[in-house]
């Protein structure tokens, strides 16, 4: 069965460094997620990206953050200056058209030092 | 304010009985309604979806949806230990794409 992957599994960064967390979503889907869950708490929604553009995103989604799909597999999503409340588990998800369910990758493990 | 509410358990229930996990939501615009399992540290695993109210079964599960009264719940026959994890209940609101997650309800099945 076709997977959203994600790398790395788990990603140590120095805080104020950047860093980008990857995703391979599931090949013919269109509509592209990140997603974030505090360790111990919910998942919460960051950004929807649909038509290689930003569709919907949270208040979390400040200016720090930013999603590319650089080419016809990979999404992005880039966090410039990381902060430690960034220490997180990040999902992302996808699905094809309509209100079909979202899939979720196995998530980064993201810890700032 | 678009609101998912789940009793965060941990709900304890013996091997071979049924688990009964619960959820309420704020906004009656709300369309489509998700249950995800997830194991410690894992990603959400997708068990159900429903979109009109009344029962969908598969399987073991059986997921039951009352618009009028804003409550989706998910039944688990013959639980095993395996399903021990917390069941994250979802919501897409009409017109919008992102998932609404409620914090989860742990359950402990008890062998």
């Amino acid at each position: 069965e076709p997977e959203v992957t994600q790398t790395p599994s788990h990603q140590v960064t120095q805080m104020g460094q950047e860093v980008i967390l990857r995703c391979v979503p599931i090949s013919n889907h269109l509509y592209f997620y990140w997603y974030r869950q505090i360790l111990g708490q919910k998942v919460e929604f960051l950004v929807s990206f649909y038509n290689n553009e930003i569709s919907e995103k949270s208040e979390i989604f400040d200016d720090q953050f930013s999603v590319e799909r650089p080419d016809g597999s990979n999404f992005t999503l880039k966090i410039r200056s990381t902060k430690l409340e960034d220490s997180a588990m990040y999902f992302c998800a996808s699905h094809g058209q309509g209100n079909q369910p979202q899939h979720f990758g196995d998530g980064t493990r993201l810890s700032i030092l | 304010q678009k609101e998912v509410e789940q009793n965060s358990g941990p709900l304890s229930v013996p091997e071979g009985a049924i688990a009964s996990l619960n959820c309420t939501y704020s906004d009656r615009g709300s369309q489509s309604f998700f249950w995800y399992r997830q194991y410690s540290g894992k990603s959400p695993e997708l068990i159900m979806f429903i979109y009109s109210n009344g029962d969908k079964e598969d399987g073991r599960f059986t997921a039951q949806l009352n618009k009028a009264s804003q409550y989706v719940s998910l039944l688990i026959r013959d639980s095993q230990p395996s399903d021990s994890a917390t069941y994250l209940c979802a919501v897409i609101w009409n017109r919008d794409d992102k998932i609404i997650f409620g914090k989860g309800t742990r359950l402990h099945i008890l062998p």
